[in-house]
């Protein structure tokens, strides 16, 4: 499978613990965007890098968060003390140089904060 | 910053030709509209995208409306597996995120 695949799939962590996640995006692709989509709602955009530079942050990324892509391939966010209110499903998806408007989406990892 | 406005939910059945309108009356002259839709526990998947004449490609159409406020992504023939959250996104800036709105909630009858 040659898609964009997220690691892992399903997280259940205790408030206050801190989690991380991969997104390994389709191997020519320069640019890589985070999002976070909470139940009933369309996706928000969190963060996006181009290469292993990431270039914008979202107000909604509080500095209890950090991503990286340190070699310009695969990213991981990070979310530190975690609160219920993180509760979601965070989405990784990446594009072609050139294509960005054509965004390539994983199937997302669920975090659930008890 | 542009928006677009769709009906929350629409209804087709299968097999028959369904046409999803958004509005973008904010749009300039120059910005793209892009389609998005999201199946029942997947991300989303891109669609199609235009800018000011109809575009087709072998998922749907879309019909931009000749002064583009407004546009129509048609699905020749509804499957059930075109059941789906449609988002109509309006332009980015250089970055390219996508400003994902509530979309238009598709369910297709067999």
């Amino acid at each position: 499978d040659t898609g964009v695949s997220q690691d892992p799939r399903h997280k259940i962590t205790k408030r206050g613990q801190n989690v991380t996640f991969r997104c390994d995006p389709i191997s020519e692709h320069n640019r890589l965007y985070w999002y976070r989509q909470t139940l009933g709602q369309g996706p928000e955009f969190l963060t996006y890098f181009q290469n292993e530079a990431q270039l914008e942050k979202s107000r909604l990324l509080s500095d209890r968060f950090s991503a990286e892509r340190p070699k310009g391939s695969f990213s991981t966010l990070e979310i530190q003390r975690t609160e219920q209110g993180d509760s979601a499903m965070y989405l990784c998806a990446s594009s072609f140089p050139g294509q960005a408007y054509e965004q390539y989406f994983g199937p997302g990892t669920r975090l659930t904060v008890t | 910053d542009a928006k677009t406005t769709q009906p929350n939910s629409m209804e087709s059945n299968e097999e028959e030709p369904v046409h999803l309108p958004c509005n973008h009356s904010t749009i300039s002259g120059t910005d793209y509209i892009h389609w998005y839709r999201q199946l029942p526990s997947q991300g989303p998947e891109y669609v199609i995208h235009g800018l000011t004449s109809n575009v087709n490609n072998r998922m749907a159409s879309l019909a931009i409306a000749e002064d583009r406020k407004s546009s129509t992504l048609i699905l020749h023939r509804a499957t059930l597996r075109d059941a789906a959250v449609y988002y109509c996104i309006p332009p980015a800036d250089s970055s390219y995120k996508l400003i994902f709105g509530s979309g238009t909630r598709l369910l297709v009858r067999p």
